[in-house]
């Protein structure tokens, strides 16, 4: 069964860049019926996308956050990664990897997130 | 690209049923039959209800549906159960592989 598991400091310092890696079980990343993506959780607060990518590289960005966001997959290791810079106080939230569903082959669940990792608070605090 | 507009919070008594609704725009909700929705309870991760607007994954009640009428889709619940009490999220597809959430409804069970 398919696993996601998030990793990373759980405090950064305002103005620097909060780094987060998924972990990938139970199944390829390499899959080509899929995408991996980061959503964040500020306390309290509603669900946000920030970014998708597929295993080639291709990447997706929630405009209003793209211009400090970095993703990157390392198939070798069945991950992959988060970097937002400039992080604020208002980047404060659990972080989620999750699986999102690219083509419609059979077993697939098209444009949903199926699978989620179990979220990491990250606190950005001096 | 704005969250989808939920309402803040919804409640209902045990056997009755809730609809919450999700609007959007003609450019997400309104313009792909991709409506997702997912539970989440207090500390947990969210939880994949629905999909394709109307769709069930396996293993959730059928007293879960969704439905779509325009720019607005909707999620049903029927027959109220005090674990149904959570937080729910509309997501939509809105193109060139980019979704977005709703601001999500805190369900209360009465």
């Amino acid at each position: 069964q398919l696993q996601l598991q998030e990793s990373g400091p759980g405090l950064v310092k305002p103005s620097e860049t909060l780094s987060l890696t998924c972990t990938v079980s139970g199944g390829s990343i390499s899959s080509s019926s899929y995408y991996w993506g980061w959503i964040r959780q500020p306390p309290g607060k509603g669900l946000e996308w920030i970014v998708n990518i597929y295993y080639s590289g291709s990447t997706y960005y929630n405009p209003s956050l793209k211009s400090r966001v970095t993703i990157s997959v390392d198939t070798s290791k069945n991950q992959f990664s988060l970097k937002l810079n400039s992080v604020t106080a208002a980047d404060t939230a659990v972080y989620y990897c999750a699986r999102l569903g690219r083509s419609m082959v059979r077993g697939v669940i098209l444009n949903a997130f199926d699978i989620w990792g179990q979220g990491t608070m990250v606190a950005v605090s001096s | 690209q704005s969250a989808l507009t939920q309402p803040r919070s919804v409640s209902g008594s045990p056997g009755q049923s809730v609809t919450i609704s999700c609007t959007g725009t003609s450019s997400d909700v309104g313009g792909y039959n991709y409506v997702s929705w997912y539970q989440q309870h207090p500390g947990k991760a969210p939880k994949l209800m629905i999909y394709d607007v109307n769709k069930r994954p396996s293993g959730v009640p059928d007293r879960f549906s969704g439905s779509k009428s325009g720019n607005t889709a909707s999620l049903t619940i029927s027959g109220l159960q005090a674990e149904d009490e959570a937080d729910y999220y509309c997501c939509s597809y809105a193109g060139s592989s980019t979704v977005v959430f709703g601001g999500g409804t805190k369900l209360t069970v009465l």
